[in-house]
C-alpha cells in the first residue's frame, strides 16, 4: 500500500520555467489537497479537489494550476516559476474531507528551488 | 473562519523532562482538532486527534492531548521527552463534520531536545 506518492522529491527551476508536480494516491480517497510549507509559516492551502473533475482555490493559488481527471491523480502545475515559489510542496488526501475525523495522509514532499 | 495559534515557534526541553506544546483554536463551535509531527525531510504524520468523543486523547509515541472547551485549547503533552521526539509539530483544525477546504494548520512548533 503506497499511500500518497509525490514526484520529484527535489527540483531546481530557473525563473520563467514551468513544471508539473505529480501526486498519486491509491486509497480511493475523494479529497485531495496541495499545500506549500515555508519556514515559520506552517502549511498554506494552494488548491483542493473533492472528486474527479472538481477543483477549487485555496488560500494561495496565484501562480499555480491543477487538474483532477481521475480519482488517483492530482498534479500541480507551475507555469512561470518565480523565486517566491521556492518552497516545500505537500500533497495530501482524505476519504471524506476529514468529516469522519480520519485526518489526512500526506506525501513525502517536493522541495522546489527557483533561481 | 476558524484558526489555530501555536504558542512558541521553538520549545527546548531536556531529555526526560515534560513536553508541553500549546495550541489554542478559534471557532464558533467545538471543532475537530489534530496534532501532526514532521521529522526532518519527511511528510506529516498524524499523532492524535479529537473528534468530540473523549476529551483526553492518547496518540502514538506516548503523546496525549486534552481538549478544553472553556479554554479553547488542545495542548500536546508527553511526560518524558526522548531524543527521538525532536521534530516540528503542527496543530490543525476543521469544523466538526468536515469541510471541503480541509484542515487549517498552525505555524508549527519546533521541539528541541537537550541531552
Amino acid at each position: 500500500n503506497a499511500g500518497v506518492t509525490q514526484t520529484p522529491k527535489f527540483r531546481i527551476l530557473k525563473i520563467g520555467q514551468s513544471m508539473t508536480l505529480q501526486c498519486t494516491q491509491d486509497m480511493n480517497h475523494n479529497y485531495m489537497y496541495w499545500y506549500r510549507q515555508d519556514p515559520g509559516m506552517g502549511l498554506k492551502l494552494i488548491y483542493y479537489s473533492v472528486g474527479a473533475g472538481i477543483t477549487d482555490k485555496g488560500e494561495v493559488p496565484n501562480g499555480y494550476n491543477v487538474s483532477r481527471s481521475t480519482t488517483e491523480d492530482f498534479p500541480l502545475r507551475l507555469e512561470l516559476a518565480a523565486p517566491s515559489q521556492t518552497s516545500v510542496y505537500f500533497c495530501a488526501s482524505s476519504y471524506y474531507g476529514t468529516g469522519d475525523g480520519s485526518g489526512y495522509t500526506f506525501g513525502s514532499g517536493t522541495r522546489l528551488t527557483v533561481v | 473562519a476558524q484558526s489555530v495559534t501555536q504558542l512558541g515557534s521553538h520549545v527546548s526541553v531536556s531529555e526526560g523532562a515534560l513536553v508541553l506544546l500549546r495550541c489554542n483554536y478559534s471557532s464558533s463551535v467545538p471543532p475537530y482538532l489534530f496534532w501532526y509531527v514532521q521529522y526532518p525531510n519527511q511528510g506529516l504524520q498524524l499523532l492524535l486527534k479529537y473528534t468530540s468523543a473523549a476529551t483526553l486523547v492518547k496518540g502514538i509515541n506516548g503523546f496525549e492531548a486534552e481538549f478544553k472547551k472553556s479554554e479553547t485549547s488542545f495542548h500536546l503533552t508527553k511526560p518524558s521527552a526522548h531524543m527521538s521526539d525532536a521534530a516540528e509539530y503542527f496543530c490543525a483544525v476543521i469544523p466538526s463534520g468536515g469541510g471541503a477546504d480541509g484542515l487549517t494548520f498552525g505555524k508549527g512548533t519546533h521541539l528541541i531536545i537537550q541531552p
